[in-house]
């Protein structure tokens, strides 16, 4: 149990909708970084924060949000939804706010849209 | 940016041989290489890691060696087990930078 926490584990929409995924990162991680894992492809970063504030941007779509609260836990917002968007996202967490050293995962959220 | 290449995609070996994943790296500012296994259904976990200061690093069966001045670096799994099945990705970063670049990921199977 790495001791970062995301829900909902599977999610199946339609398109056009939006959804929330929700990441609450290790207990003292100041930093959660959002993961997409399409079928067959690597890990692709989407956005980083520390403390509440944005520290770096990837490949993000615009119909795509992110934002990380008081409590440090973050929200990935997805809206627009397509069908290419249907992939594994995960949170990660790291006490630094630099990229060095190990990142906690959690076990992902299954977004499925139909 | 930073690039990372890993290959190969998929391997396949016998119980007891062992398994190099190979990969490359395109900015010379990089100075930190994890390795991740992610087990099927679950998220990516750390097994080792080197620094540019270093040139290999063991943990058990483990292995990882880095080449700055080819900027490469490579997986050594020895004496495998079929419990060593899983994907595994390396990436690059730096101290100056904010994300991690992962490779692609390659698909081990252990065959018994």
């Amino acid at each position: 149990d790495s001791g970062v926490t995301q829900t909902p584990k599977h999610l199946i929409t339609a398109t056009g909708q939006r959804v929330t995924l929700r990441c609450s990162p290790r207990s003292g991680d100041l930093s959660v970084y959002w993961y997409q894992q399409s079928l067959d492809q690597g890990l692709q970063f989407l956005i980083q924060y520390y403390n509440g504030e944005e520290r770096a941007k990837g490949n993000i779509l615009e119909r795509f949000s992110a934002q990380q609260f008081p409590d440090l836990h973050s929200e990935l917002n997805l809206s627009s939804l397509e069908l290419g968007d249907s992939a594994l996202y995960f949170c990660a967490s790291s006490p630094r706010t630099s990229s060095t050293g190990e990142l906690f995962f959690g076990e992902g959220s299954r977004l499925t849209v139909l | 940016g930073e690039n990372v290449e890993q290959h190969p995609s998929t391997l396949s070996v016998q119980e007891g041989d062992s398994a190099v994943i190979k990969c490359t790296y395109s900015d010379s500012a990089s100075n930190y290489f994890p390795w991740y296994k992610q087990e099927l259904g679950k998220g990516p976990q750390l097994i080792i890691d080197i620094r540019s200061n270093v040139g290999e690093k063991k943990d058990q069966r483990i292995a990882v060696t880095l080449n700055k001045t080819a900027k490469h670096f490579s997986l050594h799994i020895t004496e495998t087990q079929p419990e060593d099945s899983a994907v595994y990705f390396c990436a690059a970063s730096s101290n100056t930078g904010n994300q991690f670049y992962f490779g692609t990921g390659t698909s081990l199977t252990v065959i018994p």
